[in-house]
């Protein structure tokens, strides 16, 4: 079945603790990103990738780091997580073409307390 | 930089009744997509349909339809005949055609279907 995956799918930690989501897709999509949902603001891109080792920022990018090495894996991290970074966090692929659809994760909620 | 803007938080509507959720954007670019999603309480996000800027008809996808009105920019979300299951966030989104992925989402409208 074809299928982005995320995990965790909760997540609750402590202000500073690293931590990383991660998000795998078996479409073989070249293009991945990382968007987070606040109430009211909508989606937000932090980061994306066009391809294996080809990362660029988003709107939000502060706080976050992603890697791309392997073409199915795109994980998200946050260094020293801080409490405005809790949020509901998704991870989306798609073939390149922007009139492709985004195929997107399961979505992990995030607490930072 | 391109805006999406829904200005509808939130909308109401009978079972088998139709309603239009609205989505207006901004772009200067002549090519361009626009992308409809449904967020259900659990969380996911669900493709609904999509309209290029190009297209000469308005997209259709089942019960969704897509009134597209260029030159008022605005990319509304027909749902006829409304069912429960239809209760949720539906997010609108603009894509540029920039060769890869750069959506931008509206805020979204929360949808609730009554018995």
């Amino acid at each position: 079945e074809a299928q982005v995956t995320q995990n965790p799918r909760y997540l609750i930690t402590v202000t500073g603790k690293k931590l990383t989501v991660t998000c795998s897709q078996n479409m073989n999509h070249e293009y991945m990103s990382w968007y987070r949902q606040d109430p009211g603001l909508g989606l937000r891109q932090i980061y994306y990738s066009m391809n294996v080792e080809v990362t660029d920022k988003g709107d939000v990018p502060e706080g976050y780091k992603v890697s791309r090495k392997e073409k199915r894996n795109f994980p998200l991290i946050l260094e020293s997580p801080s409490p405005n970074q809790t949020s509901l966090y998704f991870c989306a692929s798609s073939n390149r073409d922007s009139n492709e659809k985004l195929f997107f994760g399961s979505g992990t909620q995030l607490s930072v307390l | 930089a391109q805006k999406i803007t829904q200005t509808q938080p939130g909308m109401f509507v009978q079972e088998k009744e139709a309603v239009t959720l609205d989505c207006t954007y901004d772009t200067s670019d002549p090519s361009y997509g626009l992308f409809w999603y449904k967020q259900p309480s659990s969380g996911e996000m669900i493709f609904l349909i999509y309209q290029g800027s190009y297209d000469q008809q308005n997209a259709t996808e089942g019960r969704y339809s897509l009134n597209f009105q260029k030159a008022r920019k605005s990319a509304n979300l027909v749902i006829s005949a409304s069912q429960l299951g239809d209760s949720a966030m539906y997010f609108c989104a603009l894509n540029m055609n920039t060769g890869f992925q750069k959506l931008v989402f509206g805020t979204g409208t929360r949808l609730l279907v009554s018995p």
